[in-house]
Parts: C-alpha cells; sequence; structure tokens
C-alpha cells in the first residue's frame, strides 16, 4: 500500500523559512518523479514543484521560483521542500504526490499546514 | 501556461438525478486531462486519467468525456457520499501541471 506522510509544516513569520519532508512507502520511490502540490485555505490545488527520480530534472511554479528548493534521498524514500523567504501567500496545506501510473496525481499524502503569518 | 476553466462553479443536484460538470482547457491538451475529487479535510482522490479511464476502484458512475480543450465529468446518480468539489488538472505540457478552480457539487 503507497503511504506518503507530509511533515514539518507549522507557523512562520514573514520572511522566514521551513523544511517541509515526505516519507514515502509502499512504491519504488527511486522510479518515480515527485511532485509537491498546495492548497490555500478555501482554494484550489496549485502545483509547486517536481523533481525527476535521480534528481536530474527540477520545475518550480514561477511562484516560488528562487525561494522554494526541492530536493529527494532515494536511500531513505524521503522528498523534501525548503522554503526561504515565505510569504503570507504561501499559507497553505502542501502535499506530496509521486506520479506513478503517469503525469497525475494518483496517491496524496494528508498533506502539512503552513501559516505564513506575523 | 495551460488554464483550466471549470464551471459552474457551483452545481446543486438531488440525490440520485445525474451531474455534469465541465473543464475546458484554453489550448487543446489532447485527452491529457484527469479529474479529482475532494472532500472537506481531506486529499484529492483520484477519479478519472487519459480524460475518460476510470481509476481504480472509483464506481462506474462517474464518467469521463471529451478531448482537445471540451472536457466532461459525469455522474450518472448521485450518492451522498458524491458532494463534494470536482478539479479537473491537464497534464499535456507541464511545467506547470494546470488545475481548474474547481466545481462544488452540492445538495439540491
Amino acid at each position: 500500500e503507497v503511504q506518503l506522510v507530509e511533515s514539518g509544516g507549522g507557523l512562520v513569520k514573514p520572511g522566514g523559512s521551513l523544511r517541509l519532508s515526505c516519507a514515502a512507502s509502499g512504491f519504488t520511490f527511486s522510479d518515480y518523479n515527485m511532485n509537491w502540490v498546495r492548497q490555500a485555505p478555501g482554494k484550489g490545488l496549485e502545483w509547486v514543484s517536481s523533481i525527476s527520480s535521480s534528481s536530474s530534472y527540477i520545475y518550480y511554479a514561477d511562484s516560488v521560483k528562487g525561494r522554494f528548493t526541492i530536493s529527494r534521498d532515494n536511500a531513505k524514500k524521503s522528498l523534501y521542500l525548503q522554503m526561504n523567504s515565505l510569504r503570507a501567500e504561501d499559507t497553505a496545506v502542501y502535499y506530496c504526490a509521486p506520479f506513478i501510473s503517469g503525469n497525475y496525481g494518483d496517491y496524496w499524502g494528508q498533506g502539512t499546514l503552513v501559516t505564513v503569518s506575523s | 501556461e495551460i488554464v483550466m476553466t471549470q464551471s459552474p462553479a457551483t452545481l446543486s443536484v438531488s440525490p440520485g438525478e445525474r451531474a455534469t460538470l465541465s473543464c475546458r482547457a484554453s489550448q487543446s491538451i489532447s485527452s491529457n486531462l484527469a479529474w479529482y475529487q475532494q472532500k472537506p479535510g481531506q486529499a484529492p482522490r483520484l477519479l478519472i486519467y487519459g480524460a475518460s479511464t476510470r481509476a481504480t476502484g472509483i464506481p462506474a458512475r462517474f464518467s469521463g468525456s471529451g478531448s482537445g480543450t471540451e472536457f466532461t465529468l459525469t455522474i450518472s446518480s448521485l450518492q451522498s457520499e458524491d458532494f463534494a468539489v470536482y478539479y479537473c488538472q491537464q497534464y499535456n505540457i507541464w511545467p506547470p501541471y494546470t488545475f481548474g478552480q474547481g466545481t462544488k457539487l452540492e445538495i439540491k
């Protein structure tokens, strides 16, 4: 059974930093691209970042480019998102999502809430 | 960037009736479209991929159709557990992957 457990969310002041983690199990983590998708309170889904299986290809949404860094550790079956220079508009639930069957989210974690507020 | 537009924003339907949700892409995305269901406090759940293929475990009352720029999700006979928010997502041209803004399906 595929399991994804996000952690690291919390309350942070504007301009601060936070590192999210996603622990994966139930599939061959090193074989698949991984993604972060976020959802602001009461809003829709927004793709944030993707990383290829070997970390060779990394992509970011324009809204986070230059501030967020995605990474992975295949030995630890873990995905990370380093978030710097956080803004109020980064407040959201952040989901970890492998795209296993195709370029869509067939599995999702429960999400971790990031709140950026003074 | 491909913009996905869903309509209507809110759809009120009685249990047992049919619901039809629409999703339009700003340019052709072939059949590279997924539909998700999301209930309050839960992660999204994949319903449909490839515009018309049901994901594992999804009931047959859910069906998807369309290609190019116009897509439809149909729920043939609404059950109480189907009232939720539905999102479409294109994966034809990325990055970025883009989602529609969602359609809230509520009980009439």
